[in-house]
């Protein structure tokens, strides 16, 4: 069964400051997707990036930016420019690309506090 | 659009009464499943559904059921409700299988208390 591990239960940073949440993860398949949500206050479940394991190349949205480590089966997060908007409980989740239905699994989360 | 609706926003139930949370979407998506989200546990899967009649179980199936008689509409009943019922649950749905990395939407959730 896949597993995500996210170690780190709170962050903080400072504004225009970088952070990078930490995201790992366990699975025998060789292609499948990798995923980081943002869920603010208001419990909406929003997507910020998605990697596809076939592709070495990192995703980058905007200040998003992902570190995909695929032989350590690592994913971090990194937020450049941090702003008081991307306060928030972030999770790193895993799909399977071929079969397994709808299943995304998550991590735990971490709870990224930002502060002037 | 409206993508992913949620019905009701809160519920209180009281041990051992039934009730069903509504989840529809009008984005013609195949696929629906239903999580729910406790505290330091992140979100699990309950029940999903590949298209109108199919459904299956997730990972924390037990006291739940569903049903998929349409493609829009995907109900979660709750047949007798525990207090180990209590959770966030979130309603979500993405296209069919095939489309490379296609995003899922989620609904707003759905606080239920159980007492």
């Amino acid at each position: 069964a896949q597993t995500v591990t996210q170690s780190q239960p709170e962050m903080s940073v400072q504004e225009a400051e970088t952070v990078t949440l930490s995201c790992t993860y366990d699975t025998s398949e060789s292609d499948y997707y990798l995923f980081w949500y943002k869920q603010p206050p208001s419990r909406q479940m929003i997507l910020v990036i998605r990697q596809e394991a076939y592709k070495q190349q990192n995703a980058t949205e905007n200040r998003f930016s992902v570190n995909f480590q695929k032989a350590a089966k690592s994913f971090s997060l990194k937020i450049s420019d941090s702003q008081l908007g991307d306060a928030a409980m972030y999770f790193c989740a895993y799909r399977r690309i071929t079969g397994g239905g709808n299943k995304l699994t998550f991590g735990t989360g971490t709870q990224l506090k930002v502060e002037l | 659009n409206a993508g992913v609706t949620q019905t009701p926003k809160f519920q209180v139930l009281k041990t051992g009464q039934s009730m069903t949370l509504q989840c529809a979407q009008d984005m013609n998506h195949e696929y629906m499943s239903w999580y729910r989200q406790d505290p330091g546990m992140g979100l699990r899967l309950i029940h999903y559904s590949v298209g109108a009649g199919i459904t299956d179980q997730g990972e924390v199936p037990n006291g739940y059921n569903v049903s998929r008689s349409t493609t829009e509409d995907f109900p979660l009943r709750l047949l007798s409700a525990a207090p180990s019922q209590t959770s966030v649950y979130f309603c979500a749905s993405r296209a069919q299988p095939g489309l490379a990395g296609n995003e899922q939407f989620f609904g707003p959730g759905t606080r239920l208390t159980v007492l």
